[in-house]
């Protein structure tokens, strides 16, 4: 199964801060197709996952454009460009290129 | 748009069964692969089955901590994946979720296994 790395676990930040997450595979999650799917997810307290970033950078419809995804290959980033209090919770990079679905081990983003 | 709804949850003791269902809507249901995915009580996300299409022959796949103990299944006719949990540990508490390829997810059903 790919395994995805995700740094760090934990992140601390103040409103409006900017902040980034990093997902790295261990192998490409380019499809034969053309592809990368690799996805963002936010699971807030008590609440199931939701998809923020899906095929590396496109925003899932009604996610705040503070959001934003990017990479290739085997390196990708969610970053979050000012922070705001309901951004807390713990996000997961997922990858859907090569069965099974796995996961990273979460990042879990705290507001001071 | 896409709707996924978990049900059958509850509390079982150890080496007991549980099967439980995920409705689905919004999209192609015979289509698409669908997962079980859980996730333990203050832990990450795990896939646990997996089933393909019909002209994959619904092809089934499972991690190693529940092979040979759980079977995954689905109904094309009713949009409906099942997850058939046999000879239950304590270590399969958690709440488990249905998903197409992790963006669309459900609310979860929570499984507790508990002497």
């Amino acid at each position: 199964d790919v395994v995805l790395t995700q740094t760090p676990p934990t992140l601390s930040a103040t409103i409006g801060q900017s902040v980034s997450i990093s997902c790295r595979s261990s192998q490409s999650l380019l499809h034969s197709n053309g592809n990368t799917y690799l996805n963002w997810l936010l699971q807030r307290p008590g609440q199931p996952p939701q998809l923020l970033i899906y095929l590396v950078s496109r925003l899932e419809s009604g996610v705040p454009n503070r959001f934003s995804g990017s990479g290739s290959g085997t390196d990708f980033t969610l970053k979050i460009s000012g922070v705001e209090a309901e951004d807390l919770g713990v996000y997961y990079c997922v990858q859907s290129t090569h069965a099974p679905l796995t996961f990273g081990s979460g990042t879990k983003l705290e507001i001071k | 748009a896409v709707q996924l709804v978990e049900s059958g949850g509850g509390l079982v003791q150890p080496k007991e069964s549980l099967k439980i269902s995920c409705a689905a809507s919004g999209f192609t249901f015979s289509n698409a692969a669908m997962y079980w995915v859980r996730q333990a009580p203050g832990k990450g996300l795990e896939w646990v089955a997996r089933i393909r299409t019909k002209p994959n022959n619904y092809a089934t796949y499972y991690a190693d901590s529940v092979k040979g103990r759980f079977t995954i299944s689905r109904d094309d006719s009713k949009s409906m994946v099942y997850l058939q949990m046999d000879n239950l540990k304590t270590e399969d508490t958690a709440m488990y979720y249905c998903t197409v390829n992790g963006e669309d997810w459900g609310q979860g059903v929570m499984v507790t296994v508990s002497s």
